[in-house]
């Protein structure tokens, strides 16, 4: 399977635990996006790497969240002391930027959180 | 008022209807995009246009810039269309993310 990969599935937490995601993009793919999205709504961005480097953090990232792509490869997502408000899917998507603009996205499957 | 609306929210219909749903968006934007949500999450892209029509078997969408308005159309649709559709635009000074609508949710019954 070479699509974007993400791991866990599903993550069940107690309010005030760490939790990190694992996001494994189409590997020739140089960027990588996270997006959260949250019962009947549409996924908000969150972070975006072009290689490792971060380039854009959302608002919605708090102090709390922090997004890593060390290797310019795959990616983590870790947020620490979570809330019950932190519950929803956390999604990732790669693309290929070769100096165009509007690559196609290709998203993972996800990674359910809820917070208990 | 969300910038990126998407009509209708939930939409029923029998196997081999012809579906319609459309989307509308309030910014300038370089692209736009129709995704396809099934459950469990995962997101597939299904077109990516700037300008006119792309077809992809039995999917068509359509963009009217001027009017800011886009129009997903499934004909023969079958049981397996059933999903979310969303609707996602890029602006034009900021290429690196996507505005979302909030889906169209699409059952289509046998």
């Amino acid at each position: 399977d070479t699509g974007v990969s993400q791991d866990p599935r599903h993550k069940i937490t107690k309010r005030g635990q760490n939790v990190t995601f694992r996001c494994d993009p189409i590997s020739e793919h140089n960027r990588l996006y996270w997006y959260r999205q949250t019962l009947g709504q549409g996924p908000e961005f969150l972070t975006y790497f072009q290689n490792e480097a971060q380039l854009e953090k959302s608002r919605l990232l708090s102090d709390r969240f922090s997004a890593e792509r060390p290797k310019g490869s795959f990616s983590t997502l870790e947020i620490q002391r979570t809330e019950q408000g932190d519950s929803a899917m956390y999604l990732c998507a790669s693309s290929l930027d070769y100096g165009q603009v509007n690559e196609k996205l290709f998203f993972g499957s996800g990674t359910q959180l809820s917070v208990l | 008022k969300n910038e990126v609306e998407q009509s209708p929210q939930n939409l029923t219909a029998q196997e081999g209807e012809f579906i319609t749903i459309n989307c509308s968006y309030s910014v300038g934007i370089s692209a736009l995009h129709w995704l396809q949500q099934h459950p469990g999450g995962g997101i597939v892209s299904l077109f990516m246009l700037s300008s006119g029509k792309k077809k992809h078997g039995r999917v068509i969408a359509t963009i009217n810039i001027q009017e800011k308005h886009s129009s997903l159309h499934i004909t023969a649709s079958h049981p397996r269309d059933s999903a979310v559709y969303i609707c996602a635009v890029t602006p034009p000074h900021n290429t690196d993310k996507l505005i979302f609508g909030t889906g169209t949710r699409l059952q289509v019954f046998p």
